[in-house]
C-alpha cells in the first residue's frame, strides 16, 4: 500500500487560507468516507483535527475544515495563525482492514 | 481524562527484539481499537497495525507482517507492540493511538517511544 500523496509544504501569512490536498485511489480515499487529518508538532503525539472527511472533534477551531472530491481529500485552514505551523497528515482506510497515511505536509506561517 | 502513556526509550542491537507498552486510562479499554504508528527520523507517519482489545484480534500492515506482534493485557488496560529482528531502519518513534472502532479516526495518541537500533 503506497502512501497517499500530499504536497511537501505550503505556506501563508497570518490570516490567510491554505489548502492541503491528499490524493489516493478509489481503493482508499475515494472508496469510503473514512478520511481523517492530524496535526503534528515535533516532540508531541499527533492530534486529530478532522474525521470522516469533514467532521471536527470538539475543541478543534472551526478554521479547520475538510472535504473530498473523488480520490482527493482536502484540508483547509482559514485565518492562519502562528500556532498552526506544524506537519499535517491525512489518513484513510485502504481496504482489507489496513490503513494508510499521507506523505505529510509542512505548513509554514510566514 | 483519557490518557495513553507509553514506556520509555529503548536502545537495541540489530537482530534483537523490542516490546513497547501503552497504558490506557480514563475509558473502557476493551471498547476501543488500539493502533500502532511509527515515524522514522525525517519521515512521515506509517501505520503498522491494530488490535481489538476485546477479542485480541489483530490486523497488520503488509510491511510488518510476520515481524510485529500486537497483544494486550486487559486487566491492566495495557497494549503491547513487539518488533522482532530489528534493523537499523526500524529506528523510529513508535506511537499507540485509540480508535472507537476499526474504521474510526485515531482520537487519542500516546506520547511516543523512541526506539534506536544501533550496533
Amino acid at each position: 500500500q503506497s502512501a497517499l500523496t500530499q504536497p511537501r509544504s505550503v505556506s501563508g501569512s497570518p490570516g490567510q487560507s491554505v489548502t492541503i490536498s491528499c490524493t489516493g485511489t478509489s481503493s482508499d480515499v475515494g472508496g469510503r468516507n473514512y478520511v481523517s487529518w492530524y496535526q503534528h508538532h515535533p516532540g508531541e503525539g499527533p492530534k486529530l483535527i478532522i474525521y470522516d472527511v469533514s467532521q471536527r472533534p470538539s475543541g478543534v477551531p472551526d478554521r479547520f475544515s475538510g472535504s473530498k472530491s473523488g480520490n482527493t481529500a482536502s484540508l483547509t485552514i482559514s485565518g492562519l495563525q502562528a500556532e498552526d505551523e506544524a506537519d499535517y497528515y491525512c489518513y484513510s482506510y485502504a481496504g482489507r482492514y489496513t490503513f494508510v497515511f499521507g506523505t505529510g505536509t509542512r505548513v509554514t506561517v510566514l | 481524562q483519557v490518557q495513553l502513556v507509553q514506556s520509555g526509550a529503548e536502545v537495541k542491537k540489530p537482530g534483537a527484539s523490542v516490546k513497547v507498552s501503552c497504558k490506557a486510562s480514563g475509558y473502557i479499554f476493551s471498547g476501543y481499537y488500539m493502533h500502532w504508528v511509527r515515524q522514522a527520523p525525517g519521515q512521515g507517519l506509517e501505520w503498522m497495525g491494530c488490535i481489538n482489545p476485546n477479542t485480541g484480534g489483530t490486523y497488520y500492515s503488509q510491511n510488518f507482517q510476520g515481524r510485529v506482534t500486537m497483544t494486550r493485557d486487559t486487566p491492566i488496560t495495557t497494549a503491547f507492540m513487539e518488533v522482532a529482528n530489528l534493523k537499523s531502519d526500524d529506528t523510529a518513534v513508535y506511537y499507540c493511538a485509540r480508535g472507537r472502532d476499526i474504521w474510526s479516526a485515531l482520537s487519542t495518541w500516546g506520547q511516543g517511544t523512541l526506539v534506536t537500533v544501533s550496533s
